[in-house]
C-alpha cells in the first residue's frame, strides 16, 4: 500500500522568510503533483513532476522530484500572507490509472 | 469555463437515508473520479471511472456506489447514510495523457445525523 508522509503538517512563517516542504512515499513512482488548497474551497493544481530530478517553478514556489529517494520538495521563497493555504502533496502509484494517494497536507501561515 | 461541477454543495442528511451527488465535467476527459476529505485529512479515493460505462472501486468505497453512463456524468450515490460518511466530497477529472492535470470541483459539504 502506497503511504504519503508530509512534513510539516503544520507551518507558520515570518513574511519574508524561506522554507521547504517535505512529501516522503513508500513506493516507486515518477509522477507527483502539489496542489493548494485555501480554507472551504477546491484543490488547485500547482505543480506536476513526472521523473527524476525535474523541477519547476513558479512564482515563490519551486518543486523538485527526487525518485530514488522517493522525496519531493516544495520550497517556498520569500514568502507573502497570499502563500496562507494547505499544500497537498499526492503520488500517483505506477500504472494505477490516475489513482492519487495524497498526504494529510501543511497548513501554511504567513504572519506579517 | 464550467470546468468540474457537483451538486448540492451542502446537505444535511439523516442516518439511513440515501442521497446522490451529481457530478458533471465540460473538458471531454475520460477519467473521473470521487475522493472524500476528512478534517485535517488528505483526500482519499471512493471510486473512479476510466470511461463511460467503467467504473472500479478505490481505497474506500463501502456504503457508496458511482455509475457512468455518460462521458460527462458521474454521480456518486450513498445508500443508508451513517455518521462516518460526514466529509466533503470533491469529484474531479482529467485527461489520460501523462503529466495532465486533474481538475476538482468545488466540493459537497455533507453532514450525516
Amino acid at each position: 500500500e502506497l503511504k504519503v508522509e508530509q512534513n510539516p503538517l503544520f507551518l507558520s512563517m515570518q513574511e519574508g522568510k524561506n522554507y521547504t516542504i517535505y512529501c516522503n512515499y513508500s513506493t516507486t513512482s515518477d509522477r507527483l503533483y502539489w496542489y493548494r488548497q485555501d480554507p472551504g474551497k477546491s484543490l488547485e493544481s500547482l505543480f506536476v513532476l513526472l521523473s527524476n530530478g525535474a523541477v519547476k517553478q513558479e512564482g515563490r514556489l519551486m518543486a523538485s522530484l527526487d525518485t530514488k529517494a522517493r522525496l519531493s520538495t516544495l520550497h517556498i521563497t520569500a514568502a507573502v500572507h497570499d502563500l496562507s493555504a494547505t499544500y497537498f502533496c499526492a503520488v500517483e502509484e505506477g500504472g494505477s490509472n490516475y489513482k492519487l494517494t495524497f498526504g494529510k497536507g501543511t497548513l501554511l501561515t504567513v504572519n506579517p | 469555463n464550467a470546468g468540474v461541477t457537483q451538486t448540492p454543495k451542502f446537505r444535511i442528511l439523516k442516518i439511513g437515508q440515501s442521497m446522490t451527488l451529481q457530478c458533471t465535467q465540460d473538458m471531454n476527459h475520460n477519467y473521473m473520479y470521487w475522493y472524500r476529505q476528512d478534517p485535517g485529512m488528505g483526500l482519499k479515493l471512493i471510486y473512479y471511472s476510466v470511461g463511460a460505462g467503467i467504473t472500479d472501486k478505490g481505497e474506500v468505497p463501502n456504503g457508496y456506489n458511482v455509475s457512468r453512463s455518460t462521458t460527462e456524468d458521474f454521480p456518486l450515490r450513498l445508500e443508508l447514510a451513517a455518521p462516518s460518511q460526514t466529509s466533503v466530497y470533491f469529484c474531479a477529472s482529467s485527461y489520460w495523457v501523462a503529466g495532465n492535470t486533474i481538475y476538482f470541483g468545488e466540493g459537497s459539504w455533507l453532514t450525516v445525523v
